[in-house]
């Protein structure tokens, strides 16, 4: 079956600092992957997304890279703000299609300090 | 762009009583609607799916005559979460999708807490 598997939390950061998130996954297929964030008390929202290999999703200078051949989709950010501190989840949903479930890996919590 | 209104923000309710979740798509028609359940500090855990105008889909483990999904309308889903417990406390969050475009639209979510 299809899991995503995230780097384990919490991550804390300072203001500027570079940020990864690793997010490792398997599939069938050919998946479409999508970073999602959350914010305290709050639903999900797309980050970024990327639906085959090679492509680069990018957002809120936020970036992840659809590596195939490590079947992995890091998020990386070369200068975190306090802003960013919130819960991001790496998904996918598998056969390249935008319909079907989305899974989730278990979200790894960001805090950024001033 | 893609937006999913999900009300009410929070509820608090006695054990025993029923709360209805509305999650509605304002600006697109969604015929596949998803409900989640958040526990504290954990990933989104997928409940059922609901489907314009037939029964919903649940997953494995999940109460179909304790969590009752409607989904009437192109625009609307309901989650019905019939007596309630303190174990029912959770964070529900709802998701459509809006077929051109890829991945999901969700809604702020619904923090219930039954006491």
């Amino acid at each position: 079956g299809n899991s995503v598997t995230q780097m384990e939390g919490p991550v804390t950061l300072s203001e500027e600092a570079f940020l990864t998130i690793n997010c490792t996954y398997t599939a069938t297929g050919y998946p479409s992957l999508f970073w999602y964030v959350q914010y305290p008390g709050e639903g999900l929202q797309l980050l970024l997304k990327a639906t085959k290999a090679d492509d680069k999703g990018s957002n809120k200078g936020f970036e992840a890279t659809y590596r195939k051949e490590t079947t992995s989709f890091h998020l990386e950010k070369g200068s975190v703000q306090v802003s960013d501190s919130a819960v991001y989840f790496c998904a996918l949903i598998s056969g390249g299609t935008s319909y079907g479930k989305l899974t989730f890996g278990q979200g790894t919590i960001l805090t950024v300090h001033p | 762009g893609a937006v999913v209104s999900q009300h009410p923000s929070r509820v608090i309710c006695k054990s025993g009583t029923s709360v209805k979740i509305e999650c509605r798509s304002l600006d697109f028609q969604a015929t596949t609607m998803f409900w989640y359940r958040q526990f504290p500090k954990q990933s989104l855990m997928l409940m059922a799916t609901s489907n314009e105008g037939s029964k919903a889909t649940y997953e494995q483990g999940v109460e179909k005559d304790k969590f009752l999904i409607n989904h009437a309308s192109l625009t609307l889903s309901t989650l019905t979460v019939t007596s309630a417990h303190p174990e029912d406390s959770s964070f529900y969050i709802c998701s459509a999708n809006r077929e051109s475009d890829f991945g999901y639209t969700f809604g702020s979510g619904t923090r219930l807490t039954v006491v």
